[in-house]
Order: C-alpha cells, then sequence, then structure tokens
C-alpha cells in the first residue's frame, strides 16, 4: 500500500530558506500535494505538482519532485513568522480513486 | 463564499452516546471524505463518496457510519463513540480531478470520555 513519511520538526530563522522533505512509496503516485494546517484551522492547499515534472515554482515556493528517489521537497524562500504551520504532503494515484494519502506533518517554526 | 462547512467545532460527549458530525459543502463537488488527524499520524481517511448514494470505507472505518442522500451534505455517524474516537475530525471535497485537491473543512474536535 501506499506510504508517506516526514520529519516531524523545522526550525529556521525569519528571511532563511526553509526545505521539507517527504518520501513516498507509490510508484503509481500521480499528483502530490502540499497542504498547510495554521493552528485551529482547516488545511490549506498551497500546490501541487503532476508526477511528470521536476519542478514547480510559485511565487515564494518551489516544490522539487525526485520520482526515482521518490522524493518531495517544498522550499519556502526569505520564511516568515506568518510561515509557522504544519506542512504536509499529500499524494494520489492511478486507481486510487481520488484518495488523498498525507503524511505525518511537519511542523514549522520561525523563530526571529 | 465556496467552503465546506462542519459542525460543531468542538464535542465533549460520554461513551456509547451516538452522535453526527455534519458537514455540508456549497460548491457542487462529487467528491466527499472524512479524514481523521492524530499526533504522529498525519490525517487517515475514514470514508469517502463519489457520488450521491456511493460512498465506500477508507483506511480507519471502524465505529463510523456515513451516508450521502444529497450532494451537498456527507454527515459522519458515530453510533457508539468510545474513547479512541477522540480525534480531530476533517470534513473534505472536491470536483473530482487531482489538480484540484481538496477543499477542507476547519474542523470538529471530539472529545469522548
Amino acid at each position: 500500500g501506499e506510504d508517506v513519511e516526514q520529519s516531524l520538526f523545522l526550525s529556521v530563522r525569519e528571511g532563511d530558506s526553509s526545505v521539507i522533505n517527504c518520501t513516498y512509496t507509490d510508484s503509481s503516485s500521480t499528483y502530490l500535494y502540499w497542504y498547510k494546517q495554521e493552528p485551529g484551522a482547516g488545511l490549506q492547499l498551497l500546490t501541487y505538482i503532476f508526477s511528470n515534472m521536476d519542478m514547480k515554482q510559485d511565487q515564494r515556493l518551489t516544490v522539487l519532485l525526485n520520482k526515482k528517489d521518490k522524493h518531495l521537497s517544498l522550499r519556502i524562500a526569505d520564511t516568515q513568522t506568518g510561515d509557522s504551520a504544519i506542512y504536509f504532503c499529500a499524494e494520489t494515484h492511478t486507481g486510487g480513486g481520488n484518495k488523498l494519502t498525507f503524511g505525518t506533518g511537519t511542523q514549522l517554526k520561525v523563530e526571529l | 463564499e465556496a467552503q465546506v462547512t462542519q459542525n460543531p467545532r468542538y464535542l465533549i460527549t460520554v461513551t456509547g452516546k451516538k452522535l453526527t458530525v455534519t458537514c455540508s459543502q456549497n460548491m457542487n463537488h462529487e467528491y466527499m471524505s472524512w479524514y481523521r488527524q492524530d499526533p504522529g499520524l498525519g490525517l487517515r481517511q475514514i470514508y469517502y463518496s463519489m457520488n450521491v448514494e456511493v460512498t465506500d470505507k477508507g483506511d480507519v472505518p471502524e465505529g463510523y457510519k456515513v451516508s450521502r442522500k444529497e450532494k451537498r451534505n456527507f454527515p459522519l455517524i458515530l453510533e457508539s463513540p468510545s474513547p479512541n474516537q477522540t480525534s480531530l475530525y476533517f470534513c473534505a471535497s472536491s470536483p473530482g480531478y487531482s489538480s484540484y485537491g481538496y477543499t477542507f473543512g476547519s474542523g470538529t474536535r471530539l472529545t469522548v470520555v
């Protein structure tokens, strides 16, 4: 079955870049997503990447996909205190009925 | 405003007392899904629905029921809640094409004592 893993915590200084990593096991993954969860809130879709792409950039966010190693990363440039949140990677796959499989989430803490 | 609305936001109940968490979406989405979020485990799918009267089990369906009598509503029913169902629950909806992802509700924090 599918499995998605992330490290639990990341701490960075304001203004630095943050890199959140994710590994997945399902070779039939089609779309991979990054969601952000702020305290007391639901999940907000930040960005997604289709599995035949290597990279996607959207303002301060850069998603890198290494399909061979089944490794996904989210880079946040010029990290701000408002970026402090839990970040989840998730995937859907062929034949999965549009089901999202989530990683455990990475708690990003931005320090002044 | 396009949204997924869950009620209640917070609920404390006792073991064995039936409860329903409501979920409604105003985007005419085909897919709806329930997830529970537990520390260190991420989000796990409980049940999902691909259309009216079509529902199926997710990864952790035991102890839960759902129904989809109308497209906009997808209630989650706990017939006999137990303490291991204490969790944060999210309802989500999607139009069915993967590039959209899902829109999530704000969550229901359930405590079963």
